[in-house]
């Protein structure tokens, strides 16, 4: 079964950049979904087809995906960003929907 | 807008069944495709299953296959997932979710509590 790996913990300072990776095989060739969650919340779609936001979301947020690895950019991180993410596929030769590991985002 | 609201929490005993409902409004059942989606204490996201529009079947994770069986309801616009052998491990809230995109979940149900205890 397809395999997506995220780091389990990023910390970032209020104000910085956090960089989220999600590896897997050859993941560019796949359209990769961000989600955002907070505790005791159903997840928040942040970012679909790999860098396109989805209404209200903030323009903080961008997504990139290339070869083995796709990233979440959040930008001038805020307090309020503090929160799980996860990258998620659809995965074609099994027709199935593919969660990664997870990243929990510590604002310092 | 479509809207989802699922029914309430579920306490069950380890070999009993379960099944959760998810009502949509604001669009019919028959325009969307409703998956269900599952997360463990402390764990993320899980698919269990949902209906695939291309082939107009509903299709299973590997993992639950045999034991989940999803429904709909179309003159109530209701969903329903129901697990059966239930065992400790399946403690988890369950979310029915929507990919009004192709491949991405935009809409999420606020999520159902079953607790599997003896």
């Amino acid at each position: 079964s397809y395999v997506l790996t995220q780091p389990p913990s990023v910390s970032v300072a209020p104000g910085k950049t956090a960089r989220i990776t999600c590896g897997g095989n050859n993941i560019g060739s796949k359209n990769v979904h961000w989600y955002q969650q907070k505790p005791g919340q159903a997840p928040v779609l942040v970012i679909h087809y790999d860098s396109d936001r989805p209404s209200g979301i903030p323009e903080r947020f961008s997504g990139s995906n290339s070869g083995n690895t796709a990233t979440l950019t959040i930008s001038r991180v805020e307090a309020g960003d503090e929160a799980d993410y996860y990258c998620q596929v659809w995965e074609s030769s099994s027709d199935h929907y593919v969660f990664g590991t997870g990243t929990k985002v510590t604002v310092l | 807008q479509v809207q989802v609201v699922q029914s309430g929490a579920e306490v069950k005993r380890p070999g009993a069944s379960v099944k959760v409902s998810c009502k949509v409004s604001g669009h019919t059942l028959t325009e969307l495709s409703i998956h269900w989606v599952r997360q463990a204490p402390g764990k993320g996201p899980e698919w269990m299953g949902g209906f695939d529009p291309d082939d107009g079947e509903t299709i299973y994770a590997h993992q639950f296959q045999g034991r989940v069986t999803l429904t709909e309801d179309t003159s109530t616009d209701t969903a329903y997932m129901e697990l059966s052998s239930l065992r400790s491990e399946d403690t988890a809230v369950y979310h029915c979710a929507i990919p009004q995109l192709p491949g991405a979940f935009d809409i999420w149900g606020q999520g159902t509590l079953v607790t599997v205890s003896s």
